[in-house]
């Protein structure tokens, strides 16, 4: 069956980066993009960008811009997302979904990052 | 960006009764890139509709998805235990993509 596996919670100090793993099996990963989305307390869920896993190509959220970079190692069937500059406001629960053009069908289970100092 | 509100933001019914969920967007939302979530607590979101109006895979057909434009509503029609949740919109036609704020479903 299709899996997301993410890498486990994080702490970091204001300012640091946070680096977040997700492993996808069970479908060709390189057919499909792979998009992180993030659940900060009291918000509503926050699209920060995707990563077509065939080509490697990118799209960010403006807001994110910058700070986000999203990779892909299709050996491993692996995506990352790297988060920099971190503060407080960033410290919420990321998700990675896989994208398939009609929504997000697969999510992984979350990794929770704390910014605190 | 398209900014999505839903409503209501809490909605309390009982199992059995039938339940409708509002998405109205900021713009259009081209060519049905509207989907529907499910959330419950500690679990990561599950795609119950997409393309406006089709169940994703699995799931029953007790959920449906409508509208069109700006408008778009999420109905279950005789709710079961397992259905009490938040759900989210989400619309993917522009960037960013953005979500709604939830509407969470409450046992009355």
């Amino acid at each position: 069956q299709i899996q997301l596996v993410q890498s486990g919670a994080e702490v970091k100090e204001p300012g640091a980066s946070v680096k977040v793993s997700c492993k996808a099996s069970g479908y060709t990963f390189t057919n499909d993009a792979v998009h992180w989305v993030r659940l900060a307390p009291g918000q509503r869920l926050e699209w920060m960008g995707w990563i077509f896993a065939g080509s490697g190509g990118t799209q960010y959220s403006q807001k994110f811009q910058g700070r986000v970079t999203i990779t892909r190692d299709t050996s491993t069937t692996t995506a990352h997302m790297e988060l920099g500059g971190l503060r407080s406001e960033d410290t919420a629960l990321y998700f990675c979904a896989r994208g398939t053009g009609i929504g997000l069908q697969n999510w992984g289970q979350g990794t929770l990052v704390t910014v605190s100092s | 960006e398209i900014v999505l509100t839903q409503s209501p933001g809490t909605l309390s019914l009982s199992p059995g009764e039938r339940a409708t969920l509002s998405c109205r967007a900021s713009q259009i939302v081209y060519s049905n890139n509207l989907a529907w979530y499910q959330q419950k607590p500690g679990q990561a979101p599950r795609l119950l509709i997409c393309g406006t109006s089709s169940r994703a895979t699995g799931i029953p057909d007790r959920f449906s998805g409508s509208g069109s434009g700006t408008d778009f509503t999420l109905t279950i029609s005789r709710l079961e235990p397992e259905d009490f949740a938040v759900y989210y919109c989400h619309q993917f036609g522009n960037l960013p993509q953005t979500f709604g704020q939830g509407t969470k479903l409450e046992i009355k």
